[in-house]
């Protein structure tokens, strides 16, 4: 069966500490690979993409992930969380030439000012 | 350019109760999604549709109806509403394109009691 799995559900950092959300996915064939952000208050919204081509991908506010196929993964990071980085992420698959998304459950990040 | 507008924001009703969620797009989509976010759970799809007229079942479809009379609109029905149908609702949208990144609107908070 499809599914994208997020191995946190909530996370706690201070400014500047790094970040790395974990996202695995199972999917027969090649896969699109999302990540999404909901801001408090605010619509989901994109935060990066991977199609094809280089497994490192770089999406809005300084957030890039790696696409590394045989783990099955598209973990996402960033060097340095801000507060308003606060808000939860959400891994998305979509097999290719499909067209419907599969969710993860969500990692909800709280940033300490 | 509204781009995904759902009405209403809000609503509580009561057990047994029948109400339509409306989904509206502004940017000539083909493809339309109804999905609800529960805590820990992520986004899971109710229903979508490939284009007007059409509709097929998603993940979790019991209990909701939904249509596709318009190219713009796509509206979930609760036909009688059960408690375990308290959620957040997003529709969410995108065009035929390789690029198949959703537009989401706002969400619709459902309380059944």
């Amino acid at each position: 069966a499809q599914s994208v799995s997020q191995h946190n559900h909530h996370v706690i950092l201070s400014e500047a500490a790094s970040l790395e959300l974990g996202c695995n996915y199972s999917y027969g064939g090649t896969v699109n690979l999302f990540w999404y952000v909901q801001y408090p208050g605010q619509h989901l919204q994109l935060l990066l993409k991977y199609f094809s081509g280089d497994p490192l991908v770089k999406g809005i506010k300084g957030f890039e992930a790696e696409f590394i196929k045989s783990k099955f993964s598209f973990n996402l990071r960033k060097p340095s969380v801000q507060w308003s980085d606060t808000a939860e992420y959400f891994c998305a698959a979509q097999g290719t030439g499909g067209f419907k998304t599969i969710f993860g459950a969500g990692t909800r990040l709280f940033v300490k000012a | 350019n509204a781009g995904v507008t759902q009405t209403p924001k809000f609503r509580v009703l009561k057990t047994g109760q029948s109400m339509t969620l409306l989904c509206a797009q502004d940017m000539n989509h083909e493809y339309m999604y109804w999905y609800r976010q529960d805590p820990g759970m992520g986004l899971r799809l109710i229903h979508y549709s490939v284009g007007e007229g059409t509709t097929a079942k998603g993940e979790v479809p019991d209990g909701y109806n939904v249509s596709r009379l318009k190219k713009q609109n796509f509206l979930l029905g609760l036909e009688s509403a059960a408690p375990s149908q308290t959620s957040v609702y997003f529709c969410a949208t995108h065009d035929r394109s390789g690029a198949n990144v959703l537009t989401f609107g706002a969400g619709s908070r459902l309380t059944v009691l």
